[in-house]
């Protein structure tokens, strides 16, 4: 099974910051990985796939870039509505998920 | 669009099964992957198994083979998740959730999810 490891577990930053949130598989899921946004009592949103793809209607400050083992998951100037948690996905070999970044406000 | 709605909140006993629904509406069922995630309570997204229709073939994370049973029905559109020998460490929000492509299309993400069905297992 690939593992999928986040970081940080927790981002603490204030609107209108840049966030960088980082997913390291446990081997190469070429770019087969997937960035989703969850909000309390919600559904996951798919933000970003194949790595660096913005789903339909994603702002333009979501950004994705990574191939192999190292992603990253930028967000530039941080809006009040995207302090949630952040998962990514990889679909290369099975399905796993990693464990979460919690994006909170400073 | 289509959208996918999950029947309503379960109760059960331990040692019990239980059986969630998800019906897709507004779109076509048989060629794109249903797969269910589980998420205990505050915990991250589990990927249970999933399954392309028109197929009927499940496929299985290991962690759950032998405790989950997926189905779909093509006429009603609409997939099924049955966990069995339940405990309480169950407890969770269930969600279905589509691909975003055909199943001949490489290994896309889940562009549709449903609005999760909490199963509740207490004595």
């Amino acid at each position: 099974e690939i593992v999928l490891t986040q970081s940080p577990a927790t981002l603490s930053l204030s609107p209108g910051e840049r966030a960088t949130l980082s997913c390291r598989a446990s081997q190469s899921v070429s770019s087969y990985l997937a960035w989703y946004q969850q909000k309390p009592g919600q559904a996951p949103r798919l933000l970003i796939y194949d790595a660096s793809n913005r789903a339909t209607g994603i702002p333009a400050r979501f950004s994705g870039s990574g191939s192999g083992t190292d992603f990253t998951l930028t967000i530039t100037s941080l809006e009040p509505e995207d302090f949630a948690v952040y998962y990514c996905q990889q679909r290369s070999n099975w399905l796993t998920f990693g464990q979460g970044t919690k994006l909170e406000i400073k | 669009q289509v959208q996918l709605v999950q029947s309503g909140a379960e109760v059960k006993k331990p040692g019990s099964s239980v059986k969630v629904s998800c019906k897709a509406s507004g779109g076509t069922f048989s060629y794109y992957g249903i797969s269910w995630v589980r998420q205990a309570p505050g915990q991250g997204l589990e990927w249970m198994g999933g399954i392309i229709p028109i197929f009927g073939t499940p496929n299985y994370a290991q962690k759950f083979q032998g405790k989950v049973t997926i189905t779909t029905d093509e006429s009603t559109s609409t997939a099924y998740m049955e966990l069995s020998s339940l405990r309480s460490e169950d407890t969770a929000v269930y969600y279905c959730a589509r691909d975003s492509k055909p199943y001949d299309s490489g290994s896309p993400p889940f562009d549709q999810w449903g609005q999760g069905t909490l199963v509740t297992v207490s004595s």
